[in-house]
């Protein structure tokens, strides 16, 4: 099956603890995404990746961290440094559509990060 | 001024009614829209995407985009009760791959 996978599907923290989310994706898309969405708010944007051992930041990056040292996988380390890390945590990706920069973003199970 | 902007909600609506989403934004340099469904406690699942002016149907779904009012709406035909869900409104600006949400539309489905 293709698609994209994430893990945990729920994880508990400890303040002060680092963790790391996993997302993997089987459909050799190139550019991938971290979500968070907060109970009534939009989605909002940690980081993105749009080549391999490329990645920027997106609108709310501190605190996070990432690394794209492979195409299929795009995991996400929320570090002790984010003040408020209790969300759910979207992953997506995208492949650049025919048109001019458009394309298209699909979205993994999630993972909902509780700290304890 | 949030740059996608959807009412919260909650829309109901009869089962076999018509149901009637609507999204503004407010950067004109948007060149993509998207719908998207989420269900409670689930992640966002692909419902449409718009790129031209006026009307694209798909099955009971139907997007409208006028981008001179920079207005997109989502008709949904003959509701069920399994419709109900938040539906979120993303725009895309052309040339740079980030989709700005809006916070999305509740709507419920009655029987």
């Amino acid at each position: 099956d293709g698609g994209i996978t994430q893990s945990p599907k729920y994880l508990f923290r400890k303040e002060g603890q680092n963790v790391t989310l996993s997302c993997e994706q089987n459909l050799n898309h190139d550019a991938m995404y971290w979500y968070r969405q907060d109970p009534g708010q939009g989605l909002r944007l940690i980081y993105y990746s749009q080549i391999v051992n490329d990645f920027q930041k997106g609108d709310i990056a501190e605190g996070y961290s990432v690394s794209r040292e492979k195409k299929e996988s795009f995991p996400l380390t929320v570090t002790s440094a984010q003040k408020n890390p209790t969300a759910f945590y979207l992953c997506a990706s995208s492949a650049p559509g025919l048109a001019a920069s458009t394309d298209t973003q699909y979205f993994g199970p999630g993972t909902r990060l509780t700290v304890l | 001024q949030k740059e996608v902007e959807q009412n919260s909600g909650p829309l109901s609506v009869p089962e076999g009614a018509i149901a009637s989403l609507n999204c503004t934004y407010s950067d004109r340099g948007s060149q993509s829209f998207f719908w998207y469904r989420q269900y409670s406690g689930k992640s966002p699942e692909l419902i449409m995407s718009i790129y031209s002016n006026g009307d694209k149907e798909d099955g009971r779904f139907t997007a409208q985009l006028n981008k001179a009012s920079q207005y997109v709406s989502l008709l949904i035909r003959d509701s069920q009760p399994s419709d109900s869900a938040t539906y979120l409104c993303a725009a895309q600006n052309t040339g740079f791959q980030k989709l700005v949400f809006g916070t999305g539309t509740r709507l419920l489905v009655s029987p």
